[in-house]
């Protein structure tokens, strides 16, 4: 399969832990990359390579694999992290690029 | 600094063509990839295509196989994406995007996004 699950809406109390998760068969093979998107703004990479951080991402975000799940921690949730998050892998012939379907971020 | 700069809005009527530019200055233009994804309103993100500016390469997504072209001026380090036969359902914001080169295949940097309209 070349898809890409995720929940479409997760909330999480300021200061709290959240992990928003990202399924699917090409997470065996290769890595994931996860994308913040603000309103009106266009995406901005925050984990790429399974679980590197690009340089202004804060430390409290983090990301793992483990088989065909991957997944996206927020340590301590800020409101700026309030926001969309998309992962992103490549499909099963390596060549196309696959998103999966968001996942909606509240920050309470 | 690394930039994308995109062509503007546009409205279209159903059976048009749209070409949308995306302006690339801040980095050797030809050493990176360009993709092209889109979003139509409160929807994800959904991946078109890409394209090699060194090569000329292109690989699409089988949705769109037939309805678009990707290509590349490098005089003018500029990239375009048209699409043909448009559908109210191509409504969406068009970006560009460019990849990352290293051990990593990642999105590292964005247009600002175009947004299509199409509407009888």
């Amino acid at each position: 399969s070349s898809e890409l699950t995720q929940d479409p809406a997760l909330s999480v109390a300021l200061g709290q832990t959240v992990r928003i998760t990202c399924q699917g068969d090409a997470l065996r093979n290769y890595y994931v990359n996860w994308y913040q998107q603000k309103p009106g703004q266009a995406p901005v990479v925050v984990i790429f390579g399974r679980n590197n951080r690009p340089s202004g991402i804060p430390h409290r975000i983090s990301g793992s694999t483990s088989g065909n799940t991957a997944s996206l921690t927020i340590t301590g949730a800020q409101a700026e992290d309030e926001a969309d998050y998309y992962c992103n892998s490549r499909d099963s012939t390596g060549n196309h690029l696959i998103f999966g379907g968001g996942t909606k971020l509240t920050v309470l | 600094q690394v930039q994308l700069v995109q062509s503007g809005a546009e409205v279209k009527k159903p059976g048009a063509s749209v070409k949308v530019s995306c302006k690339t200055s801040g980095y050797t233009f030809p050493s990176h990839d360009i993709h092209w994804v889109r979003q139509a309103s409160g929807q994800g993100l959904e991946w078109m295509g890409w394209i090699n500016p060194n090569s000329g390469n292109t690989d699409y997504a089988q949705k769109f196989q037939g309805r678009v072209s990707m290509t590349t001026d490098t005089s003018i380090r500029t990239a375009y994406m048209e699409l043909s036969s448009l559908r109210p359902e191509d409504s969406a914001v068009y970006y560009c995007s460019r990849v990352a080169v290293g051990p990593f295949y990642y999105i590292d940097s964005w247009g600002q996004g175009t947004l299509v309209i199409v509407s009888s």
